[in-house]
């Protein structure tokens, strides 16, 4: 199993400009998180989702979006890229079933500078 | 809302010593409380988790143990390594549908 799968790994972004950083993960888990994770403030959940179709806000949402299809995949879209959302990106996710079903499985991060 | 705090941002430790990390936190005392580690450049990885029923857990040198009535979980490598030179992140339950809240890290550096 490859687990989470994050891309781009790096990206720089001009203010204004919108992208999506892709993530999909091939464990068939049914939840899925985006954290961002800025130098000494720990991770902050962006959005997430309890399965395909069903997503909601968590602490810090504003300025981005998030879609899910299938199970596998959840891309988090950033709409007019602003200086504060350079941060690192992780997408996660974790499985509800059995003695495995509480632990978090994260990506390798995606670096987005805004400038 | 529940709050998470790890006292230390830093720790550095003689090889061979026992590293303690702490990790406390405010409200209601989580169903289980989690254990990750994270290296420079890459994303967080489980390391172990303890349920409000258990005192202590133990994996190879890594042990945890969990006190809800000081609200706190301490963490501890015994024998420490330079390879255990890493951040360690405290999480639990915190939100909706169960969603994990992180500590912000405590930084172990292990000189050889």
């Amino acid at each position: 199993n490859a687990g989470v799968t994050q891309t781009p790994k790096f990206r720089i972004l001009k203010i204004g400009q919108s992208m999506t950083l892709q993530c999909t993960q091939d464990m068939n888990h049914n939840y899925m998180y985006w954290y961002r994770q800025d130098p000494g403030m720990g991770l902050k959940l962006i959005y997430y989702s309890v399965g395909a179709g069903i997503t909601d806000k968590g602490e810090v949402p504003n300025g981005y979006n998030v879609s899910r299809s299938t199970t596998e995949d959840f891309p988090l879209r950033l709409e007019l890229a602003a200086p504060s959302q350079t941060s690192v990106y992780f997408c996660a996710s974790r499985s509800t079933q059995g003695h495995s079903g509480n632990t978090i499985y994260f990506g390798e991060g995606s670096w987005l500078t805004v400038v | 809302s529940q709050k998470i705090e790890q006292n230390s941002e830093a720790l550095n430790i003689q090889e061979g010593k026992t590293a303690t990390l702490t990790c406390n936190y405010t409200n209601y005392s989580p169903a289980y409380l989690q254990w990750y580690r994270q290296d420079p450049g890459r994303g967080p990885v489980f390391l172990l988790l303890i349920r409000e029923n258990e005192k202590e857990k133990r994996k190879e040198r890594l042990k945890v143990t969990f006190d809800t009535t000081l609200k706190q979980s301490l963490f501890h490598i015994t024998a420490s390594q330079p390879a255990d030179s890493a951040t360690y992140l405290c999480a639990l339950e915190g939100g909706s549908q169960g969603n994990l809240i992180f500590g912000k890290g405590t930084k172990l550096s292990v000189k050889p």
